[in-house]
């Protein structure tokens, strides 16, 4: 069936260090959203993209589109303590939104 | 703005139980969404409403789980029986339809126990 998957699963990080999440879809994708969630909390949305090749910037946060709307990344420049939590990536095909399977990030002061 | 209102936060339950969980979405959103959340599984899609009509119900696992959303600022998803493998964090999410620009907002959510 149609999935969703994001590598890594889990990531360790010194505080100062870049992290990347990679997210990769089964089918073509009509948009990708990603959300962050921290530890016993729900997942909050942080940004949308839509445009096949799309790349936005949220400060130290920088997220892609990928060319064939398949795949997307969310990189973080220079990680803080307050990164911590797990990265979701969620796409639209037609009418069903598929989460990823989430990257947990760990940053280490 | 209260944002999404689940409750309960949290249920324990015995197995064999009804369980029924419930949410209100924010005023306006004419979107719905529930959502579980497992370690094994981790966030799966259970099912949508759009207007207060299902739309996409092939998340839910089978027919001891139901939801219903009576009107626009109401859902329920109930479990019956519940069984331990239905232990699990419930989501309700909510988002106003412009499109496929489905910006979802996401209730505090329901941690089930199911012994």
């Amino acid at each position: 069936g149609q999935q969703v998957m994001q590598i890594p699963q889990y990531q360790h990080v010194q505080e100062g260090e870049d992290f990347t999440t990679y997210c990769n879809s089964s089918t073509t994708l009509s948009n990708i959203q990603w959300y962050k969630q921290r530890p016993g909390g729900h997942p909050v949305f942080l940004i949308q993209l839509v445009k096949s090749g799309e790349v936005k910037k949220q400060k130290r946060l920088t997220f892609q589109f990928g060319e064939a709307k398949k795949n997307s990344s969310l990189h973080i420049t220079a990680t803080q303590t307050t990164d911590v939590g797990t990265y979701f990536c969620a796409g639209w095909n037609t009418d069903k939104l598929i989460f990823g399977t989430g990257t947990r990030l760990q940053v280490f002061p | 703005d209260a944002g999404v209102i689940q409750s309960p936060r949290h249920e324990v339950t015995e197995m064999g139980q009804e369980v029924t969980l419930r949410c209100k979405p924010i005023s306006g959103h004419n979107s719905l969404f529930w959502y579980r959340q497992t370690m094994m599984r981790g966030l799966e899609l259970l099912i949508y409403f759009n207007n207060n009509v299902p739309i996409d119900d092939s998340g839910m696992p089978e027919d001891r789980f139901s939801a219903k959303m009576p009107n626009a600022s109401f859902s329920t998803l109930k479990i019956q029986p519940s069984e331990p493998r239905d232990s699990a964090v419930y989501f309700c999410a909510s988002s106003s339809f412009r499109g496929r620009a489905y910006e979802q907002y996401f209730g505090p959510g329901t941690r089930l126990t199911v012994t």
